[in-house]
């Protein structure tokens, strides 16, 4: 059982790139988030989802989307990158909405 | 606003003494509570959770502390190793409208002396 699974691991954009950090869980769990984490400091919510075609803003969506177009995955895109971008960013998942948050091991991203 | 937050961002303790993170809460209507383990490049690792009808709730080597009255959480690790180096999170759940909305404090760093 993976768990959370989150790809790439590193990545160095330039400033104004666009990329797709990837995360699928094979726990068959309804909610997925995306957070980011400066250095630091606590989690910030980005996005998140609490169903396939069902996502909403959490407290540091500008500068990303998302879509949930199956139970397992849940991509964050960034559209032109910006060095204030630059930070960790994990994805997790949950079975319901009181329940206990499995996270990944993390993208590292840094735009220069 | 509401938060949750932590007394001490770094915590030193001896390997083999008892270890206690604090965390405190300002939202009254939370419920549930949850600390979280993070380890040097890693993702945050689920400890142990506890609900606002328990004052305690204890696992293994670790015990987790409520109290509603003054909103406070502490955890409590006994026999400290250096495996339990690492950054600890209070997150907090509001049940929002549409999904498990934690609120995660800043971190405590402990760090375990050999």
């Amino acid at each position: 059982n993976a768990g959370v699974t989150q790809t790439p691991k590193f990545r160095i954009l330039k400033i104004g790139q666009s990329m797709t950090l990837q995360c699928t869980q094979d726990m068959n769990h309804n909610y997925m988030y995306w957070y980011r984490q400066d250095p630091g400091m606590g989690l910030k919510l980005i996005y998140y989802s609490v169903g396939a075609g069902i996502t909403d803003k959490g407290e540091v969506p500008n500068g990303y989307n998302v879509s949930r177009s199956t139970t397992e995955d849940f991509p964050l895109r960034l559209e032109l990158a910006a060095p204030s971008q630059t930070s960790v960013y994990f994805c997790a998942s949950s079975w319901d909405r009181g329940g206990i948050q499995y996270f990944g091991a993390g993208t590292r991203l840094s735009v220069l | 606003g509401e938060s949750v937050g932590l007394h001490l961002p770094t915590l030193s303790v001896q390997e083999g003494d008892n270890s206690i993170i604090n965390c405190a809460y300002s939202n009254s209507a939370s419920d549930y509570f949850i600390w979280y383990k993070q380890e040097s490049g890693k993702g945050p690792q689920f400890i142990i959770d506890i609900r606002s009808n328990m004052d305690k709730r204890q696992g293994q080597r670790v015990t987790v502390l409520l109290n509603k009255t003054v909103k406070h959480l502490s955890l409590q690790i006994a026999a400290t190793q250096p495996g339990d180096s690492a950054v600890y999170f209070c997150a907090e759940n509001i049940d929002g409208n549409a999904g498990n909305m934690l609120t995660f404090g800043g971190g405590t760093r402990l760090m375990v002396k050999p």
